[in-house]
């Protein structure tokens, strides 16, 4: 089983669309989670960190589970910038440092 | 602010020979990090170094090499390039966890590398 384990999509959807995507987990000691994205041949940014009891940047939410080990992301309102592969990332605590693991992604592409 | 930099953006070598990738950092994070990303697998940590002459294995460490003498470089050498080895490498660097913002990491670039 895949340490993080995200649906790859695509997901297509319209603007103004509400769009949901899930991100399981295998590490139950895991203590951090992120949301970051990913535009086509760049870099990852990180979009948002995930708060136990859940947290929201403007259109965008995040909410962890931690007895049922998945993180989501929704964001509402979509737009044509949105259009991007959204990576689910966890810590491997208790290793030390900053040891991070990557899901591969989930791709959303936003259209008029 | 030039933040983290990667070269060569674009490199193709042969099977066999050695590579090396740089990565520079300007903002004196303890914490640099490579990895690499390939179809299907997401990113993968190679290595990571938590502060200069401290390295750490990661995910896929066999055939990669790293050394951190400065804290604002962190070279990945390939001693004798595979072709499974062709992917699109990423340098990451962060602060110590632990602190605000500690566990954010900040990505280069990217090298795109063929092995051929």
């Amino acid at each position: 089983r895949k340490e993080v384990e995200q649906d790859p999509g695509p997901f297509n959807v319209p603007e103004g669309a509400t769009v949901a995507f899930n991100c399981t987990y295998s590490n139950s000691a895991s203590q951090s989670f992120f949301w970051y994205r990913q535009d086509c041949r760049k870099e990852p940014k990180l979009l948002m960190s995930v708060y136990s009891s859940g947290n929201e940047d403007g259109r965008f939410t995040a909410q962890l589970n931690r007895a049922s080990q998945y993180i989501s992301l929704l964001i509402r309102d979509s737009k044509l910038s949105d259009s991007a592969t959204y990576l689910c990332v966890v810590n491997m605590y208790p290793r030390l440092g900053n040891d991070m693991r990557f899901g591969a992604g989930t791709r959303l592409t936003v259209k008029p | 602010d030039a933040g983290i930099t990667q070269s060569p953006r674009y490199k193709i070598t042969e099977t066999g020979r050695q590579v090396t990738l740089m990565c520079h950092q300007t903002w004196s994070h303890s914490y640099m990090f490579w990895y690499r990303q390939d179809l299907g697998h997401g990113l993968r940590l190679i290595y990571y170094s938590a502060a200069a002459d401290i390295t750490d294995k990661g995910e896929v460490p066999d055939g990669y090499v790293v050394s951190r003498s400065k804290t604002e470089n962190f070279p990945l050498t390939l001693e004798s390039a595979t072709r499974s080895q062709t992917s699109v490498y990423f340098c990451a660097s962060s602060e110590s966890p632990g602190t605000t913002g500690g566990e954010t990491q900040y990505f280069g670039p990217g090298t795109r590398l063929l092995v051929l």
